[in-house]
């Protein structure tokens, strides 16, 4: 079974960045696409990012592409989200969570409790 | 993109009652791509049913999807305490995969 725990959130003044980490344990995540979620405050859930495997695709949800860029280490288990140009709607819990493939569309088996990103002034 | 309508909005039920909730497609979903999550405040959503009717492992039989190409069904047989909850469906058939705005289910 794998456990994800996730970290780096925080506070942060719009348009500066921060980088987010998802840590896996229990179980080998290489061989599975990753994916970041997020929750905005009184919201549902919006998906936002994906890595494949072994890194060499990524897709983004549009409100996003070009300011997130997800990246992933399979020698430590663990994914990131670089976050930059951050805006008061990026406001919002940050989870992540393993496709039931190795590509990125398919259900999400296993998340994490998620890290609270809050940016504001 | 797929939008996923949820409804009703809000469920008030009392425990021991049965649960319905709908989740209805803006086109059909390929293949009955369809995943429902359950999500305690502060807590890691957690897979339910996937494939519109397959219950993920070690989740109780009371819970049931089924439903295809654009109306799907999320049934709760019996609630328990612990299924006062908001629920989410997701249709992975289409990228990007999308989430309806989810149902809560509340003690009546």
């Amino acid at each position: 079974q794998v456990q994800l725990v996730e970290s780096g959130g925080g506070v942060v003044q719009p348009g500066r960045s921060l980088r987010l980490s998802c840590a896996a344990s229990g179980s080998r995540i290489s061989g599975y696409g990753m994916h970041w979620v997020r929750q905005a405050p009184g919201k549902g859930l919006e998906w936002v990012a994906v890595i494949y495997y072994d890194g060499r695709n990524q897709f983004y949800a549009d409100s996003v592409k070009g300011r997130f860029t997800i990246s992933r280490d399979n020698s430590k288990n663990t994914v990131y989200l670089q976050m930059d140009s951050l805006r008061a709607e990026d406001t919002a819990v940050y989870y992540c969570a393993t496709d039931h493939g190795a590509g990125g569309w398919n259900y999400f088996e296993h998340w994490g409790q998620g890290t609270l990103v809050t940016v504001s002034s | 993109e797929i939008v996923l309508t949820q409804s009703p909005g809000t469920l008030s039920l009392s425990p021991g009652e049965r649960a319905t909730l709908s989740c209805r497609a803006s086109q059909s979903v390929s293949s009955n791509y369809l995943a429902w999550y359950q999500h305690r405040p502060g807590q890691a959503p957690r897979l339910l049913i996937y494939g519109a009717s397959s219950r993920a492992a070690g989740i109780p039989d009371r819970f049931s999807g089924s439903g295809s190409g654009t109306d799907f069904t999320l049934t709760i047989s019996r609630l328990e305490p612990e299924d006062f909850v908001v629920y989410y469906c997701q249709q992975y058939g289409r990228s990007p995969g999308t989430f309806g705005q989810g149902t809560k289910v509340e003690i009546k």
